[in-house]
């Protein structure tokens, strides 16, 4: 099987414009969560989704939203991007509803500038 | 809330040598436990987990981790370290009923040839 793809892989804006970054998990895999990771926080959640139901969401400003599809593609945008957003995103997948090993994507980088 | 505590930023080993990742965690009701590793430029990648049962835990590429209750612990190790495991090391934990991961901070792990 194809493991999780995240598009874009590289990105950079400018700050006050808005980001939208996609994840494709493991074929058969429904939930999905995605993180932030930065040198100095580490990994942090913003929010898992099975089934298109947000489930579970990290302690991340209203700027952060996400949503997940029927066919379990998910998405996350992040509006009016400061220069703290600069991070690795994150995305992870695993097969059933309770989540237990996650298999994680290769990440897209954000720069803010 | 949950927590898991990673106390040593870097853990420097000689090759051949015994190789221990140390992992305290915070969790309400029986934790759900797992390490995952990092190369440079990549995703993380599941290692092992602790659900439920033996305290002993085998995991991939000769880990194995050990699950202490009294102390809640989850300590990481392998009985001989190659060069090829430096990375980063991630000790994660949720509770029963909650599909939230919180991750430790990372230990970056230096194998000397």
């Amino acid at each position: 099987k194809a493991g999780v793809t995240q598009t874009p892989r590289y990105l950079i804006k400018t700050r006050g414009q808005q980001v939208t970054l996609s994840c494709s998990p493991i074929s058969g895999h429904r939930s999905v969560s995605w993180y932030q990771q930065t040198p100095g926080q580490g990994l942090q959640f913003l929010f898992e989704y099975f089934s298109e139901t947000q489930r579970n969401k990290g302690n991340f400003p209203g700027r952060f939203s996400g949503r997940q599809f029927s066919n379990s593609r998910s998405e996350m945008n992040v509006s009016t991007l400061e220069l703290g957003d600069s991070a690795l995103y994150l995305c992870a997948s695993s097969p059933g509803e309770e989540v237990y090993e996650q298999y994680f994507g290769p990440g897209t980088r954000l720069t803010v500038t | 809330a949950q927590s898991v505590a990673q106390p040593e930023d870097q853990v420097n080993v000689a090759e051949g040598n015994p190789l221990t990742v140390k992992c305290t965690y915070s969790v309400s009701g029986n934790p759900y436990l797992f390490w995952y590793v990092q190369y440079p430029n990549r995703g993380l990648q599941f290692l092992l987990k602790y659900i439920t049962g033996d305290n002993l835990v085998k995991g991939s590429y000769g880990f194995e981790a050990e699950f202490n209750k009294s102390q809640t612990s989850f300590h990481l190790k392998k009985p001989s370290a190659l060069v090829s495991d430096s990375a980063l090391y991630f000790c994660a934990v949720r509770g029963y009923g909650n599909n939230r991961l919180a991750f430790g901070k990372g230990n970056q792990v230096v194998v000397i040839p």
